[in-house]
């Protein structure tokens, strides 16, 4: 079945630690590729979008995400974590069909971030 | 510029009340969509819209009913909520003219009792 997974349902590391989190993705084509934070209680903010070209992707708040078309992933970065980036995150896709009238994302099932002081 | 916003924040219900929920943009957005969020797995799309007037069945539609008589104003109605509906349900806009980025609103925690 298509899809998009987030391995990780929750990832504790400690602040200024460095923080990976994976997204993986099963279409025959590649899909447009988002991920999304959301902070406790809020909505979701998009941090960052790939639709084609450079692999490596700059976003806000300092975070990166990688494609790797080998890998079917898009993994999510940030250097040097903040207290402040305590939040859940979510990997979506605009999948690769034809008939998306409505251009309508597909979402995984998010990974908590939770950070030790 | 508000942005979009979602009435009301919180909402209980008995099992067989009905309600709609309102969801309002701002941005001249042609499409708006109506997600739920439930623990593990992520958002899933209930309706969306791509225009005034239009509306199409998401992912999970079922038990659910929608209504876009303005640009603006995207409505979600329950005629008869089950607790299977108890969640939390997003409304979202977006530009059909690029960027590709869903602006979403506050949220609106149903609990169905």
């Amino acid at each position: 079945a298509q899809s998009v997974t987030q391995p990780d349902i929750h990832i504790t590391v400690s602040e200024g630690a460095s923080l990976e989190l994976r997204c993986n993705y099963s279409y025959g084509a590649t899909p447009y590729l988002f991920w999304y934070v959301q902070s406790p209680g809020q909505g979701l903010q998009l941090l960052l979008k790939y639709f084609s070209g450079d692999t490596l992707v700059q976003g806000i708040k300092g975070f990166e995400a990688e494609f790797k078309r080998s890998q079917s992933s898009f993994n999510l970065r940030k250097p040097s974590v903040h207290w402040s980036d305590a939040a859940e995150y979510f990997c979506a896709v605009v999948p690769p069909m034809g008939n998306n009238a409505g251009n309508m994302l597909t979402f995984g099932g998010g990974t908590r971030l939770m950070v030790k002081p | 510029n508000a942005g979009v916003t979602q009435t009301p924040k919180f909402r209980v219900l008995k099992t067989g009340q009905s309600m709609t929920l309102l969801c309002a943009q701002d941005m001249n957005h042609e499409y708006m969509y109506w997600y739920r969020q439930d623990p593990g797995m992520g958002l899933r799309l209930i309706h969306y819209s791509v225009g005034e007037g239009t509306t199409a069945k998401g992912e999970v539609p079922d038990g659910y009913n929608v209504s876009r008589l303005k640009k603006q104003n995207f409505l979600l109605g329950l005629e008869s909520a089950a607790p299977s509906q108890t969640s939390v349900y997003f409304c979202a806009s977006m530009s059909k003219r690029g960027a590709w980025e869903q602006y979403f609103g506050p949220g609106t925690r149903l609990t169905v009792t």
